[in-house]
């Protein structure tokens, strides 16, 4: 079956640097995604990723692995408004989005 | 511009009866998708469109329908609603079918089956 996995929940404290890992394991691959979702408000792109490497965008980066069926999202100097959960999503073979669970960020003063 | 739009915002049904919910765009995509998102699981493809006049299923289709008559509007009818369609449902669209293509969201309906 198709699988994304990330964790549930993770506590940083502001000015601070977080990584947000999430594996994968899909029928084949077309790219990977990384959202933000605000309590009670709908998703928001941060980022996509369809080759190794680095991606740097201001504070975000996020990072792939194809080999690996990893990828992580770099958040620095974090900012109280930075508090939300952050969903990884694969587009699959199908271009379809498999999308994980989210990962509620929570940052402490 | 607006982008995406749903109504109502939230709304709380009866078992067994049926109900619309509306989403329309204004960025002239050409696909358009519909989510449901309960906690603890991530966002679930109910059905999709890749373009106007076509439509197909995702991962969890059943209990729901769509259309596609033209670009703008995807509207999602739930025939006979059940407790179990209890969720947030989320509208999305995009320039392509998904591929790498961003996806943009309303700001969701809340969906309340008793």
């Amino acid at each position: 079956g198709q699988n994304i996995d990330q964790p549930t929940e993770m506590t940083a404290t502001e000015g601070a640097i977080v990584q947000i890992n999430c594996t994968y394991q899909t029928s084949g691959f077309n790219g990977l995604f990384w959202y933000q979702q605000h309590a009670g408000e709908a998703p928001t792109f941060l980022s996509y990723n369809v080759l190794d490497g680095l991606e740097e965008k201001g504070r975000f980066s996020s990072f792939l692995s194809r080999s690996k069926g990893y990828s992580y999202l770099l958040l620095k100097e974090l900012q109280m408004k930075d508090s939300a959960s952050y969903l990884c999503a694969v587009s699959d073979s199908n271009y379809q989005l498999i999308w994980g669970a989210g990962t509620k960020l929570i940052i402490k003063p | 511009t607006a982008g995406i739009t749903q109504a109502p915002t939230s709304q709380i049904l009866a078992a067994g009866r049926s109900m619309t919910l509306r989403c329309t765009q204004d960025m002239r995509h050409n696909a358009m998708y519909w989510y449901r998102q309960d906690l603890g699981l991530g966002l679930r493809l109910i059905h999709y469109s890749n373009t106007a006049g076509t439509t197909g299923k995702g991962e969890v289709p059943d209990g729901y329908s769509v259309s596609r008559a033209n670009t703008d509007d995807f509207p999602l009818t739930l025939a006979s609603a059940v407790p179990s369609q209890t969720s947030v449902y989320f509208c999305a669209s995009s320039d392509e079918g998904q591929g790498g293509n961003e996806q943009f969201f309303g700001p969701g309906t809340r969906l309340t089956v008793l």
